[in-house]
């Protein structure tokens, strides 16, 4: 499974912006990269994907590096309810999700 | 919006005991997963499961557990002799398909507690 890197931690104020980073120098051609958030206490939830370009979704929007060995999640106006740990996770062929630590986001009032 | 579902909520079982955690996965969905989490760790995935077998599993995933699809409509995992260790949050996640395009829904777990 390909692997991706993420800070421990981040804190961020709310209202705004917020960018979460995340490398994957291994990532391979097939692989989409995938973003997902877990709130306290909750299971996992979808946020964002993306192959090589940058998408846009009510969430969150993810910015793609050229050569895809990195890429970033941005909230736009981070609110209280941002605070999760954020997954950033490749996902080609294989079927299963593979979550590694994660992110842990903090947003201050 | 659609939701995977999962029952109980909490399950309380003494060590040696059978358990059973239920799911039902999004409707139109045909792939099947259930993950683990222990307090403080990570995720973990246990198996997926497509067109009525298991297509892949971790090594977690031994002759204690089995999964089933009984009807079309629910997905379960069942852990035959529970340890302490199996102690965890476990996660119930559906895919329509398995390519990576693909997003995952995930359920808000079963938190099992073994005494």
């Amino acid at each position: 499974d390909a692997k991706t890197t993420q800070p421990n931690s981040m804190e961020s104020n709310e209202e705004e912006p917020v960018h979460l980073p995340c490398n994957h120098s291994t990532i391979s051609g097939t692989d989409y990269i995938h973003w997902y958030r877990q709130l306290p206490s909750q299971g996992p939830e979808y946020v964002i994907h993306g192959l090589t370009s940058n998408v846009n979704n009510r969430m969150a929007s993810l910015a793609i590096a050229e050569d895809r060995k990195s890429s970033t999640l941005i909230l736009h106006r981070a609110t209280l309810r941002d605070a999760a740990v954020y997954y950033c996770i490749l996902r080609s062929r294989a079927q299963k999700l593979v979550f590694g630590q994660g992110t842990r986001l903090t947003i201050n009032p | 919006e659609p939701e995977v579902t999962q029952t109980p909520s909490h399950q309380v079982t003494q060590m040696g005991q059978e358990v059973i955690l239920r799911c039902v996965p999004i409707s139109n969905h045909l792939y099947f997963y259930w993950y683990r989490q222990i307090l403080g760790q990570k995720v973990e995935f246990l198996v997926s499961f497509y067109n009525n077998e298991i297509s892949e599993k971790s090594e977690i995933f031994d002759d204690q557990f089995s999964v089933e699809r009984p009807d079309g409509s629910n997905f379960t995992l069942k852990i035959r002799s529970t340890k302490l260790e199996d102690s965890a949050m476990y996660f119930c996640a559906s895919s329509v398909w398995f390519r990576g395009s693909t997003e995952a829904f995930f359920g808000q777990g079963t938190r099992l507690t073994v005494v």
